[in-house]
């Protein structure tokens, strides 16, 4: 089984909202991905989380706020955004981080969509 | 530093007809490489990889062959069918002596197949 299983689909949340979008993995994965993915570009790295604790930032705005409660679970918390991070954004996970083995896979989830107005 | 570059989209090509999506890639030491698909309005999925010189990764008919010598990694695929419209994303991850230590990813390629 290699499924990384995304929460909402769908998300539309105005400026001043306050949401949050949840990841979940049982393929006893160490290593969780945020990405973000714009129409018709490969995915962003945001966050990469490593045995629990946040290893990479890619000097991602604090209105997005990650949270890796245990190495099944990842969240990312949403806060007064603005209308261009609309996107896909999509939650991986990988046995370790590449920086321990190139050779572990990297899974996707089905991404959810937001939609900022 | 690392990067992959794909052949331009979109692709279009008729039902049955021999599909290749050029990869090649710049990096150091020996990376793993990787192609996803992402259907339309879905999250990507692992659709072959290789993870040594020569190494030939295949699923569903699609394979590709890890050449060091031409630093590539190009998809084929026999006789494609309508159902594998949609984007193939080439990436790399770096040996983690060679520096780097993200999933790099090519600019995608949207195959469009019609019958």
């Amino acid at each position: 089984d290699t499924e990384v299983t995304q929460t909402p689909k769908h998300l539309v949340m105005g400026m001043t909202n306050k949401k949050s979008l949840k990841c979940e993995q049982h393929m006893g994965h160490r290593a969780m991905y945020w990405y973000k993915q714009k129409a018709k570009k490969p995915p962003e790295l945001m966050f990469v989380y490593s045995y629990e604790k946040l290893s990479i930032n890619e000097s991602v705005p604090s209105r997005f706020s990650p949270e890796c409660p245990n190495s099944s679970l990842l969240n990312l918390h949403l806060h007064a955004l603005q209308p261009e991070d609309s996107a896909l954004y999509l939650c991986a996970s990988s046995q370790e981080a590449p920086d321990f083995n190139s050779g572990n896979t990297i899974y996707f989830g089905e991404g959810s969509w937001l939609t900022v107005v | 530093g690392n990067s992959v570059t794909q052949m331009e989209g979109p692709v279009t090509l008729s039902e049955e007809a021999f599909l290749t999506i050029n990869c090649t890639y710049t990096a150091t030491g020996y990376p793993s490489l990787f192609w996803y698909v992402q259907y339309p309005g879905e999250g990507l999925q692992l659709l072959l990889k290789a993870t040594k010189a020569d190494d030939k990764g295949s699923n569903k008919g699609f394979e590709a062959t890890y050449r060091k010598e031409t630093t590539s990694f190009h998809l084929e695929k026999g006789s494609v069918q309508v159902s594998d419209s949609a984007v193939y994303f080439c990436a790399l991850i770096p040996d983690p002596t060679g520096g780097g230590n993200k999933l790099t990813f090519g600019t995608g390629t949207q195959l469009k197949v019609e019958l």
